[in-house]
């Protein structure tokens, strides 16, 4: 069964910490995602990378940024949580080979409170 | 950007009721998707369309992509209470860069009374 695992469902921090959040991929995707979720907002798309070492912002990445070191893991960071990124955070993957490409496997997601 | 007007943003129904919603952009898309997200869980696909015109089931629902590609509906028979959760439509759209990303409507919530 294919799997998109993040390491924590629920976060706490405090204004000005630094956050790392973790996503692993057992399905040796090229692409992974990072997208933020908000009521009446829909899902955003903060970054995006479709091989390791390499990233491209998506619509929202002020304030984030990410590093994928290796091809199953990518990480969300947050330099210095604010109030305003109190949210769910959601990762996914997906291949690059035709006609698999535009689906996205999704983890369950963090929901993430910065106080 | 390109941006996609998902409505209803919520829909209250008896089980057993039709459902139908449906999204409209002013950008054209080559691929529309829907996306099912149960309580406390990620999105998952439930159907795909690659064609203007496209008609697809999956079980009972059923999603058409628009013959002007700008827009696209899921209908959902006979409701069920596990049909219960938040849809979206998205849209793939290919970067500057080459890459392919989605865009996502803002969801319609949907609650099925039993």
């Amino acid at each position: 069964d294919v799997k998109v695992t993040q390491s924590s469902r629920y976060l706490v921090k405090r204004t000005g910490e630094k956050v790392f959040l973790e996503c692993v991929q057992d399905m040796d995707h090229e692409n992974m995602f990072w997208y933020r979720q908000d009521p009446g907002l829909g899902l955003r798309l903060i970054y995006f990378s479709y091989d390791v070492k390499m990233k491209e912002k998506g619509d929202i990445p002020e304030g984030y940024s990410v590093s994928r070191e290796k091809k199953e893991r990518f990480s969300l960071i947050l330099e210095s949580a604010s109030t305003n990124q109190t949210s769910m955070y959601l990762c996914a993957s997906s291949s690059l080979l035709a006609g698999d490409r535009d689906e996205q496997f999704f983890g369950p997601g963090t929901r993430l409170t910065v106080l | 950007g390109q941006q996609l007007n998902q409505s209803p943003q919520s829909m209250f129904i008896q089980e057993g009721e039709d459902v139908s919603m449906n999204c409209t952009s002013s950008s054209i898309f080559n691929t529309w998707l829907w996306y099912k997200q149960d309580p406390g869980e990620g999105p998952v696909l439930l159907i795909a369309l690659y064609k203007a015109g496209e008609l697809t089931s999956n079980g009972r629902l059923t999603a058409q992509f628009g013959i002007t590609r700008k827009d696209s509906f899921l209908n959902i028979s006979a409701s069920i209470p596990s049909d219960v959760g938040i849809y979206f439509c998205a849209g793939v759209v290919i970067t500057q860069g080459g890459s392919e990303k989605l865009v996502f409507g803002k969801g319609t919530k949907l609650t099925v009374n039993p």
